[in-house]
């Protein structure tokens, strides 16, 4: 079946580490993004790829990075320099191509930092 | 700036309700608006897609509206049903490249 896989569901983290949530789609789906989201708001996005070996800042980038060496995979590094990592961190990606624009979204990843 | 906002924050309603979930936003400038359905802890379900040059889009007791000039659109459930409770999203893609969202509404239906 085709779909965006994350990884993990949930991570703990203590404070000052770097960790790295995994987002994999088998939808050959050009565009990725990564959606914050907080209790009681909506989502923000964090950073976005529309191609391969390209991406671009969201609103919300500092104290994130992440990159696109693959088609399939959008990795995001949560940096020590994120002040508020603890939050619900959704993946997504899209077919621009098709001009649609519906997007597709993974399970989740709940970051708690310790 | 696109801004997006849906109107009420919750809802709570006895089963059976029709209802309307509201979004409004603020840029007309828009390539098509989607609406979601999360469950609690769950990443998000499409459950329908409006290009900007349609009207309305319907899927079972399902139906959303768009009125692109006036910046609205409607997600209309009937019949509701407690397996309806969620929280809804709506969110407009335009030219940015970037799916901008509403903070949802919550909905309760009581059995």
């Amino acid at each position: 079946d085709g779909g965006i896989t994350q990884s993990p569901k949930y991570l703990f983290r203590k404070e000052g580490q770097n960790v790295t949530l995994s987002c994999e789609q088998n939808l050959n789906h050009d565009a990725m993004y990564w959606y914050r989201q907080d209790p009681g708001q909506g989502l923000r996005l964090i950073y976005y790829s529309q191609i391969v070996n390209d991406f671009q800042k969201g609103d919300i980038a500092e104290g994130y990075s992440v990159s696109r060496e693959k088609k399939e995979s959008f990795p995001l590094t949560v940096t020590s320099a994120q002040k508020n990592p603890t939050a619900f961190y959704l993946c997504a990606s899209t077919d621009p191509g098709r001009n649609t624009g519906e997007l597709f979204f993974g399970e989740g990843s709940r970051l708690t930092v310790l | 700036k696109q801004e997006v906002t849906q109107i009420p924050a919750a809802l709570s309603v006895p089963e059976g309700e029709n209802l309307v979930l509201n979004c409004s936003f603020t840029d007309s400038a828009i390539y098509n608006l989607q609406w979601f359905r999360q469950d609690p802890g769950k990443g998000l379900t499409s459950l329908l897609l409006i290009q900007s040059s349609q009207r309305e889009q319907t899927s079972g007791r399902l139906n959303a509206s768009l009125d692109k000039s006036s910046g609205r659109s409607t997600l209309y459930i009937a019949a509701s049903q407690p397996g309806d409770s969620a929280t809804y999203l709506c969110a407009v893609f335009g030219n940015t490249g970037k799916l901008i969202f509403g903070q949802g509404t919550t909905l309760q239906v009581k059995p």
